[in-house]
């Protein structure tokens, strides 16, 4: 059972340098979304969507470009990596945006800009 | 606005006492809360949900959670600690149609658990 796949798991940027963090899932999951996990501020919605072909910002979009052609796949993509924006990244989905449904989440990628 | 909190940043227990990870929320309306453990280097991990009326919820590795309406509370407890529950522990709310349900997570609780 594959779940809520995220790579790398790694990655070193330098500072201007853009990169895309892949993900997919394979529970034919309409919501997908991304969040960043930072030290004492548990995690923050970056972007989402409720379907393909839909996206929406959360709480922290920028710098961050999403986009989703299919229910599978949803990569976010880092523009121009600042410092600001080490961090881990999760990508998660559950079956609908109603809030009884569990959300699950990939086992996430470790960012450091340097 | 919804919200929740995870008084303590650290909980220390002995292997086979119990243990409760405390989680307060502010919620409108009826809550949809949850809790997620994150081993090192590790994903959340979803360990169980409270959605409506059972009070006491029981979920993965013989966690279980204890709502508590009039203290608006979700705590989480398990009976007998082992050193394997050593994790960070989070609550989170999920929200009434804002921004695609997303949840609201406390900072988290990291536990350790000594033999």
């Amino acid at each position: 059972n594959a779940g809520v796949t995220q790579t790398p798991k790694f990655q070193v940027l330098k500072t201007g340098q853009s990169m895309t963090l892949q993900c997919a899932q394979d529970m034919n999951h309409e919501y997908m979304s991304w969040y960043r996990q930072d030290p004492g501020m548990g995690l923050r919605l970056i972007h989402y969507s409720v379907g393909a072909g839909i996206t929406d910002q959360g709480e922290v979009p920028n710098g961050y470009n999403v986009s989703r052609s299919t229910t599978e796949d949803f990569p976010l993509r880092l523009l121009s990596a600042a410092p600001s924006q080490t961090s881990v990244y999760f990508c998660a989905s559950s079956t609908t945006p109603d809030s009884g449904n569990t959300i699950y989440f990939g086992e996430g990628s470790w960012l450091t800009v340097v | 606005a919804q919200s929740v909190a995870q008084p303590e940043d650290q909980v220390n227990v002995a292997e086979g006492n119990p243990l409760t990870v405390k989680c307060t929320y502010s919620v409108s309306g009826n809550p949809y809360l949850f809790w997620y453990v994150q081993y090192p280097n590790r994903g959340l991990q979803f360990l169980l949900k409270y959605i409506t009326r059972d009070n006491l919820v029981k979920g993965s590795y013989g966690f279980e959670a204890e709502f508590n309406k009039s203290q608006t509370s979700f705590h989480l407890k398990k009976p007998s600690a082992l050193v394997s529950d050593s994790a960070l522990y989070f609550c989170a709310v999920r929200a009434f149609y804002n921004q695609g349900g997303k949840l609201i997570f406390g900072q988290g609780t990291e536990l350790s658990v000594k033999p």
